[in-house]
């Protein structure tokens, strides 16, 4: 069974610093990883995903991620942040599991920009 | 295009009261999900469509929960006898077909709908 853990439920930053949302993975088979972002009342929608072809990532927003295997991290990083950036960020894994892919995602961190 | 639709945004209801949630998934994607989310826990997976059939339902909590799509499009998830536990933001996703093979549709999410169960 896959698993994903994401360190740090509510993160803060200052306006122009650097984002760094960290996440872990488990899973027995090569997996899909995922970054989605949420903002307040909304659905989630697609930041960026890794499905085994470059390691480094980029997604919208001037987000990117990068899946080291050896750590089974996929860390989501922008290296400077803007207020519209506040939101709840959630990492997901997926793997094969009876014929579809199966989505499990983490608990989410909520980020807050401080101007 | 439209994107995903849930009905109704925001659900107040008394404990032990039956509730139905509506999916509009987007037109063509016949794969559909519903997720719960509670605070702090993140998002849990409920059950999950193709077509009409439920391939892994594993997801529903009790058998007070039960989930339903007819024509390949539009699912209602029910809940019956509610409890407060049941409180929570579920999410419905849809995508296109999901093969058998090794491959991934993005799923769209819905905004969501709001059940608090008093």
């Amino acid at each position: 069974a896959q698993s994903v853990t994401q360190l740090g439920s509510h993160v803060s930053v200052s306006e122009g610093a650097l984002v760094l949302l960290r996440c872990n993975y488990s899973s027995s088979v090569p997996p899909y990883l995922f970054w989605y972002v949420q903002y307040p009342n909304q659905g989630l929608q697609l930041l960026l995903k890794y499905t085994s072809a470059a390691t480094l990532v980029k997604g919208i927003n001037g987000f990117e991620a990068e899946f080291k295997k050896s750590e089974t991290s996929f860390h989501l990083t922008k290296p400077s942040a803007h207020m519209s950036d506040a939101a709840e960020y959630f990492c997901a894994v997926s793997v094969n599991s009876g014929g579809y892919q199966k989505v499990t995602f983490g608990i989410g961190t909520k980020l807050q920009v401080i101007p | 295009g439209a994107g995903v639709s849930q009905s109704p945004s925001n659900k107040v209801t008394e404990k032990g009261k039956d509730v139905e949630l509506r999916c509009d998934p987007i037109s063509g994607h016949t794969a559909l999900y519903w997720y719960r989310q509670s605070l702090g826990q993140g998002l849990e997976f409920l059950i999950y469509f193709q077509g009409n059939s439920a391939p892994d339902k594993s997801g529903l909590p009790s058998d007070r929960f039960s989930a339903e799509r007819t024509g390949g499009s539009v699912s209602t998830l029910t809940i019956q006898r509610t409890q407060q536990e049941d409180s929570a933001v579920y999410l419905c996703a849809s995508s296109l077909r999901q093969g058998a093979s090794f491959s991934y549709n993005e799923q769209f999410f819905g905004p969501g709908t709001r059940l608090t169960v008093l």
